[in-house]
């Protein structure tokens, strides 16, 4: 299958700070993007839904100020944390999708966990 | 408004038995697809299958063995003659039929082989 890769794998910051994980479509063009939230013994829940070119889609409760989604290339979707705090963390997994058709799938990325501290 | 229940919060088995975890969706869409993802500690999804609606028939895959039924709305996975590195969180997902679409995940069974 495609490849979808995360950058930083983990991270650990201090509170108040900002922190930027990248999600990245290694061998495709991923026209979707999506990012999701999983909090320890949790399941995954989205938090955005990312299209090239345009403004992302947020869940009902999911802060858009603070959870800035940027996907400016058919390769590359951006998650900014602003003003982190410790109930930020949590594994973030985006999956990427190259398009509407239903032969269409979608790839995970291998998450980075995010400690604040 | 889609939903996915995985009623087995957790299961521990000895190893080289068998194991059955219940997945139960609710749709409104008549065509979906569902899945089947492993999660090791290391945290990354590792995809097991993906099943159209159009598709009832069971599917074996080595030890790995799915039950879908419709009728039910029931997508169950077994994994036959378990062992220790089986041991993982299993989540079962759904999804419209389309290709950019997000998925809705279960709660998640976590799976414990003990040797």
């Amino acid at each position: 299958g495609a490849v979808v890769s995360q950058h930083p794998s983990w991270v650990i910051c201090k509170s108040g700070t900002s922190v930027k994980i990248e999600c990245r479509s290694l061998d495709f063009q991923a026209t979707t993007m999506f990012w999701y939230r999983q909090f320890p013994k949790q399941s995954l829940m989205l938090m955005a839904t990312s299209n090239e070119g345009s403004k992302a889609t947020y869940e009902q409760g999911v802060e858009k100020d603070k959870f800035l989604i940027n996907h400016a290339s058919l390769t590359l979707s951006t998650l900014t944390v602003t003003s982190a705090h410790p109930e930020d963390s949590s594994f973030y997994i985006c999956s990427a999708s190259a398009g509407t058709s239903v032969y269409n799938e979608q790839f995970f990325g291998p998450g980075t966990r995010l400690t604040v501290l | 408004a889609q939903k996915v229940t995985q009623a087995q919060t957790e299961i521990s088995v000895v190893e080289k038995e068998d194991v059955t975890l219940d997945c139960v969706y609710e749709t409104r869409d008549t065509t979906y697809y569902l899945f089947w993802y492993k999660q090791p500690p290391s945290g990354e999804l590792v995809f097991l299958i993906r099943r159209n609606s159009f598709d009832e028939q069971n599917e074996i895959s080595g030890r790995y063995s799915w039950n879908f039924q419709k009728s039910t709305s029931s997508f169950n996975f077994t994994i036959t003659a378990s062992q220790v590195v089986d041991s993982a969180v299993y989540f079962c997902a759904l999804s419209e039929l389309k290709g950019n679409t997000p998925l809705v995940f279960g709660k998640g069974t976590r799976l414990s082989v003990i040797a």
